[in-house]
């Protein structure tokens, strides 16, 4: 019930195109979502987060979509970018408590071909 | 700047050998956390501290083990009793009680830990 599935796996996406990667949970206690975007060689860093108060949440290229009934989210890249290239992990947790602990899911390989 | 420093980058293991992976932070975060990054499997909590002296197990625990002396660092061994320790390992903070950034992890650049 801690897990938060990510897929898929890896996604290669032609510039300017669409990436979609898609997660899902069970918990229903879960009300912080957020996605990290994690290049080579580097540290995770936030890219953007949602509440399930809202059912989008866009900032520039990036978009979260959430269906609280589906208990699934899902991020949006619009006009891709070979920049974008990178592994993007969703991840989630019940906000609100001393310990942030977020459970994160498997990641995604983007690769986006120019 | 301020941020998460990680050292080293690479680090080889002997079999049979303890390593320390060093984690230090100038956010003045109270929180600290270490994760590990296998392929394909995401990441895994492994220990978290969210005040100085005092730390918690994380979801994979076992064969490692954490200081938590000075609130800017969060020291990890990899010991000897933790069978596969070939991974990347990721050092995080956060300002848990900041409404702004409650669940904000910032991490550092990780650590490539290979066994000889």
């Amino acid at each position: 019930q801690q897990q938060v599935k990510q897929s898929p796996q890896s996604l290669i996406v032609q510039k300017g195109g669409i990436s979609i990667i898609n997660c899902a949970y069970e918990n229903t206690a879960f009300d912080y979502f957020p996605w990290y975007q994690q290049f080579p060689g580097k540290g995770p860093a936030l890219l953007i987060a949602i509440r399930p108060d809202v059912s989008e949440k866009k900032e520039g290229r990036f978009t979260i979509s959430f269906n609280k009934s589906a208990k699934q989210f899902s991020l949006h890249i619009m006009d891709s970018q070979p920049g974008d290239s990178a592994t993007y992990f969703c991840a989630a947790s019940v906000s609100g408590g001393a310990t942030n602990k977020l459970i994160f899911g498997t990641g995604t390989l983007l690769a986006v071909q120019p | 700047d301020g941020g998460i420093t990680q050292s080293p980058k690479y680090l080889f293991r002997k079999e049979g050998q303890n390593v320390t992976l060093s984690c230090e932070q100038n956010l003045n975060h109270d929180a600290m956390y270490w994760y590990r990054q296998d392929p394909g499997q995401g990441l895994r909590l492994i220990y978290y501290s969210q005040i100085v002296n005092d730390f918690q197990k994380g979801d994979i625990a076992e064969g490692y083990s954490v200081s938590r002396e000075k609130k800017e660092s969060f020291p990890l061994t990899v010991t000897s009793a933790q069978k596969n320790p070939t991974a990347f390992y990721l050092c995080a903070s956060s300002s848990p009680g900041q409404a702004a950034t409650n669940e904000k992890l910032f991490f550092g650049s990780g650590t490539q830990l290979s066994v000889l």
